[in-house]
């Protein structure tokens, strides 16, 4: 069974300054985890993927994240904030083995200070 | 390429009735996969399909279904509506091959009174 954990539900940060969004996940066996950003009344869009290649993952809009196997962890940041980045922010994971399921976390509503 | 098209972006349904959603893929992705939204339960796996045929489905009951077309179009259907039926339901498609990413509709919003 697989499953993730958001362990922030809201995160505040000021314009310029560093995010972080937290994600720790669960998979039976070799997973792999995705970033999806959704805007108010919009669709999912997808940031970045791990599929088991370089393990520092870059998206769009300037953000990455890095997968630890040790930690089961996947954490997302951005090194600057833009007011455009408030959003919710979902981490996701595929068991490889599992079809084509996704498994999302709560999600983390990230607020952008001006 | 055209991306995920959802139909119709909104209904308003009455507790009781059936509704059905639309979801074409993108050219070419051969599966596609429903998940609910709503903000109490996040976002829930509903089902999934390729090529015509339901691969996966989540723990919802019988009264939601889907299906798939020969061109990969997708429908799902939702009998005797319940109030907390009432979510966002998104559609995914994707190239089946291991790790490639999923591209999501704008969904449809639908509210039951």
């Amino acid at each position: 069974a697989q499953s993730v954990t958001q362990l922030d539900s809201h995160v505040s940060v000021s314009e310029g300054t560093p995010v972080l969004l937290r994600c720790n996940y669960s998979s039976s066996y070799s997973p792999s985890l995705f970033w999806y950003v959704q805007h108010p009344n919009k669709g999912l869009q997808l940031l970045l993927k791990y599929t088991s290649a370089a393990t520092l993952v870059k998206g769009i809009n300037g953000f990455e994240a890095e997968f630890k196997k040790s930690e089961t962890s996947f954490h997302l940041t951005k090194p600057s904030a833009h007011m455009s980045d408030a959003a919710e922010y979902f981490c996701v994971v595929r068991d490889n083995n599992a079809g084509n399921m996704l498994t999302f976390g709560g999600g983390t509503r990230l607020m952008v200070k001006p | 390429k055209a991306g995920v098209t959802q139909t119709p972006r909104y209904l308003i349904k009455t507790r009781g009735q059936q509704v059905t959603l639309s979801c074409s893929p993108i050219s070419g992705h051969r599966s596609v996969s429903w998940y609910q939204q709503t903000p109490g339960q996040g976002l829930q796996f509903l089902f999934e399909y390729f090529s015509e045929t339901q691969r996966n489905k989540g723990n919802f009951p019988g009264r939601f279904s889907g299906r798939q077309f020969s061109n990969s179009r997708s429908e799902m259907n939702v009998s005797t509506l319940e109030l907390g039926d009432s979510a966002l339901y998104l559609c995914a498609s994707t190239d089946p091959r291991v790790g490639y990413g999923y591209t999501f509709g704008s969904g449809t919003r639908l509210t039951v009174v």
